[in-house]
């Protein structure tokens, strides 16, 4: 199986203040076809995962530009340019390149400072 | 309005069977490879079984095979996960969600919890 690690297991920022969120994968996430099926959801207190960002750095429709994701192969990264208060949750990483046995990250709970 | 709804959760004992039903709405649902994917109270998100668009092939976690079975009932936008052989470790809330490796967009329900305890 795929193990992905997330770091830091929480993070408490200062309203409009950065935040980044690291994702790792033990294998390559780089697909035959060329794409990295690398995404980033939210799960905000109480509701359910949301997507954020697919293919590493796409965000989805709705998601604030304020969210952006990069990296590549084994290593990405969700940054949040200036957290807001609806931002509060927990981000997972999950990978889908190696569909259909999707593994997630283990999360990052973001607070408020 | 896109739906995904998941009924059948409850209390079982271990060694007991739940069928966990989703019903979905808004979307193509012929045309969606859907999953099963559960989360446990300490919050992590597991993978559980993955059916395609036409109900064959099917796919399970190591954790689950052979005691769970996917299935989907197109004409009535229905997915489906029967379980038997319950374990306490098979206490989670359990999403049904529309997968998506491109634009289209990865549905998540609203879970329903099952919890495995005598």
């Amino acid at each position: 199986d795929v193990v992905m690690t997330q770091s830091p297991l929480s993070l408490s920022v200062t309203l409009g203040q950065p935040a980044s969120i690291s994702c790792r994968s033990s294998q390559s996430l780089l697909y035959s076809d060329g794409n990295t099926y690398l995404n980033w959801f939210q799960q905000r207190p109480g509701q359910s995962p949301r997507r954020l960002i697919y293919k590493v750095s796409n965000r989805d429709s709705g998601v604030p530009d304020r969210f952006s994701g990069s990296g590549s192969t084994t290593d990405f990264t969700l940054k949040i340019s200036r957290v807001e208060a609806e931002d509060v949750g927990v981000y997972y990483c999950m990978q889908g390149t190696h569909w259909p046995w999707l593994t997630f990250g283990g999360g990052t709970k973001v607070e408020i400072k | 309005e896109v739906q995904l709804v998941e009924s059948g959760g409850g209390l079982v004992e271990p060694g007991g069977s739940l069928r966990l039903s989703c019903a979905a709405s808004g979307f193509s649902f012929s045309d969606s490879t859907m999953n099963w994917v559960r989360q446990f109270p300490g919050k992590g998100l597991e993978w559980v079984s993955s059916i395609t668009s036409s109900g064959s092939p099917t796919y399970y976690s190591d954790l689950v095979k052979g005691r769970f079975t996917i299935s989907r009932d197109n004409a009535k936008n229905s997915l489906y996960l029967q379980m038997n052989s319950l374990r306490a470790e098979d206490t989670a809330v359990y999403f049904c969600t529309r997968d998506s490796s491109t634009s289209a967009p990865f549905y998540w329900g609203q879970g329903t919890l099952v919890t495995v305890s005598s």
